[in-house]
């Protein structure tokens, strides 16, 4: 069974740009959740999806948004770019069953801002 | 009352000694508590999880001992071998609500040495 995955692994971007990621997860996951780590913060939740609407949202700013699509393929975007934005962008599924915590995690894609 | 504290930031142990990895918490909703273990270069990866009405869970070397009254708990790992060297995230999240948010703590960096 293939794992979650993520694209793309690595990218570079400058101030003021926005970026897409794409994630997919491990095939009859419904639910996607996305992290954001850091040396400094750690891992910090995002947000959830389960069967395309958003369950759950971190305490991040708008300019951090996601969607979820029918075949559970999940986007994230980050509009207007920050220097602190740089980190490993973490997409994680599961089967949607309520608060197992088994999450399953991607490799990430790491983002650097310029 | 979100976060959950984890000591040491860093570890140091032999080969075949006992590692021992401690988080804290604060909020009592609270109702399921993994570890997740994580490679360089890779996403965490669920390594055991325990539920408050249980004080201690073990799975091989690994064994969870949970303290409902002082709100700590804590990750042994016994006979610690070179291939465990990792970060270890304590987590918690809440139950009731359909979420499978993760509040992390900040990980510990475990080194094994031979």
């Amino acid at each position: 069974k293939a794992g979650v995955t993520q694209t793309p692994r690595y990218l570079i971007k400058t101030r003021g740009q926005q970026v897409t990621l794409s994630c997919s997860p491990i095939s009859g996951h419904r639910s996607v959740s996305w992290y954001q780590q850091t040396p400094g913060q750690g891992l910090q939740f995002l947000f959830e999806y389960f069967s395309e609407t958003q369950r759950n949202k971190g305490n991040f700013p708008g300019r951090f948004s996601g969607r979820q699509f029918s075949n559970s393929r999940s986007e994230m975007n980050v509009s207007t770019l920050e220097l602190g934005d740089s980190a490993l962008y973490l997409c994680a599924s599961s089967s949607g069953a309520a608060n197992t915590g088994e999450l399953f995690f991607g490799e990430g894609s790491r983002l650097t801002v310029l | 009352q979100q976060q959950v504290k984890q000591s040491p930031q860093s570890l140091i142990v032999q080969k075949g000694g006992i590692s021992i990895i401690n988080c804290a918490y604060e909020n009592t909703a609270f109702d399921y508590f993994p570890w997740y273990q994580q490679f360089p270069g890779k996403g965490p990866a669920l390594l055991i999880a325990i539920r408050p009405d249980v004080s201690e869970k073990k799975e091989g070397r690994f064994t969870i001992s949970f303290n409902k009254s002082a709100k700590q708990f804590s990750l042994h790992i016994m006979d610690s071998q070179p291939g465990d060297s990792a970060t270890y995230f304590c987590a918690a999240s809440k139950g009731g609500g359909a979420t499978n948010k993760l509040i992390f703590g900040t990980g510990t960096l475990l080194a094994v040495q031979p």
